[in-house]
């Protein structure tokens, strides 16, 4: 099975822009967790979604938004962007049935200048 | 009190020791564990889950959980330059699906 796959790999943004990421899960997979990494913070929890619905959410501001299509592929949209936005956004994907292995995708590196 | 606690290392070891990383948690309800490799630049890569006290060994890593004592262990047997990495330690959330907590990640370097 092909892996979990992000895009854009890498990607520069200025302050006050908005950024869009992809998630593409494992096949069969339905449930795509997103997680930011930084070096201050480590990796935190932003948001689940299963089957087209939000499942969790971390403690982020309102300016981090996702959504999931109905072939399990998940964007996660960060609007009025900051320079603290600068990290790796990491997406996992597992079945769906919760408390379950989840994989992890290469992530997407932001740098918002 | 942090969720997830780990020492942040570096541990460093020789070529062919044991490395022990070890990590707790605060959440007596939380359920299943997981332990990532993080090489510099790269994503997490699972190297075991663990849901049941006792240990759980697969090839060169065995992982060890204790629920009463709210700690979980990863232990590498004939640690190799390879496995020269940051070792996440994560706990799903109680009620949390699949919401993972992690800890800072222990440096393991291990010298020839």
């Amino acid at each position: 099975k092909a892996g979990v796959t992000q895009t854009p790999r890498y990607l520069i943004k200025t302050r006050g822009q908005q950024v869009t990421l992809s998630c593409s899960p494992i096949s069969g997979h339905r449930s795509v967790s997103w997680y930011q990494q930084t070096p201050g913070q480590g990796l935190q929890f932003l948001f689940e979604y299963f089957s087209e619905t939000q499942r969790n959410k971390g403690n982020f501001p309102g300016r981090f938004s996702g959504r999931q299509f109905s072939n399990s592929r998940s964007e996660m949209n960060v609007s009025t962007l900051e320079l603290g936005d600068s990290a790796l956004y990491l997406c996992a994907s597992s079945p769906g049935t919760g408390h379950e292995t989840q994989y992890f995708g290469p992530g997407t590196r932001l740098l918002v200048l | 009190q942090k969720e997830v606690e780990q020492n942040s290392g570096p541990l460093s070891v020789p070529e062919g020791a044991i490395a022990s990383l070890n990590c707790t948690y605060s959440d007596r309800g939380s359920q299943s564990f997981f332990w990532y490799r993080q090489y510099s630049g790269k994503s997490p890569e699972l190297i075991m889950s663990i849901y049941s006290n006792g240990d759980k060994e697969d090839g060169r890593f065995t992982a060890q959980l204790n629920k009463a004592s709210q700690y979980v262990s990863l232990l590498i047997r004939d640690s190799q330059p390879s496995d020269s990495a940051t070792y996440l330690c994560a706990v799903t959330a109680p009620g949390g699906y699949n919401k993972l907590i992690f800890g800072a990640g222990t440096r393991l370097a291990v010298h020839p």
